[in-house]
């Protein structure tokens, strides 16, 4: 079974510190991996997506995530954070060619000092 | 419409009483799933359809909660007798099945209180 473990649940920075959230999936198959934030007071919204190609990939806000295969992990970073990027960040991972279970990690909830 | 809708926002229960949740995917996503979200336990998968079956079920917590689906879009989760440890957000979500991207928007949520 797929499964998905974010190793912080709660990270504090100052702004213009860098991040870097981690992310490991335990699924033997190839897959494809996601990140979702969940600002304050609003609905969960896609942060950036793997499926294949580059495993660098460049999502929304500055944000990048690198999906390292022998690893089994997809961390997320970002230079630079802002105030603005207080929010709750959530892993998610699907089996390669499905069409069904994605499965979230906990969270992580990050909180930038101003 | 232009993003998934769930109704209603916020329930208040009491312990023993049945509720109903419903949402209304974006027009033309075929699939729909189902997310229960507790503090500290993230996002717990219930329950995901590809039109109006559910290949997965797994997550349901117990035969309390079921799920319908009907003409291939508005959805409605019921759990009856409630308890307090249904207490969580609710939240629910829809995909283009077909574009094979798992890209899934979500709603706002049902916050769930049983009392």
């Amino acid at each position: 079974a797929q499964s998905v473990s974010q190793h912080n649940h709660h990270v504090i920075l100052s702004e213009a510190a860098s991040l870097e959230l981690g992310c490991n999936y335990s699924y033997g198959g190839t897959v494809n991996l996601f990140w979702y934030v969940q600002y304050p007071g609003q609905h969960l919204q896609l942060l950036l997506k793997y499926f294949s190609g580059d495993p660098l990939v460049k999502g929304i806000k500055g944000f990048e995530a690198e999906f390292i295969k022998s690893k089994f992990s997809f961390n997320l970073r970002k230079p630079s954070v802002q105030w603005s990027d207080t929010a709750e960040y959530f892993c998610a991972v699907m089996g390669g060619g499905s069409q069904g279970n994605l499965i979230f990690g906990k969270g992580t909830k990050l909180s930038v000092k101003p | 419409g232009a993003g998934v809708s769930q109704s209603p926002s916020n329930k208040v229960t009491e312990k023993g009483k049945d509720v109903e949740l419903r949402c209304d995917p974006i027009s033309g996503h075929t699939a729909l799933y189902w997310y229960r979200q507790s503090l500290g336990q993230g996002l717990e998968f219930l329950i995901y359809f590809q039109g109006n079956s559910a290949p997965d079920k797994s997550g349901l917590p117990s035969d309390r909660f079921s799920a319908e689906r009907t003409g291939g879009s508005v959805s409605t989760l019921t759990i009856q007798r409630t308890q307090q440890e249904d207490s969580a957000v609710y939240l629910c979500a829809s995909s283009l099945a077909t574009s094979g991207t798992g890209e899934l928007f979500f709603g706002e949520g049902s916050r769930l209180t049983v009392l």
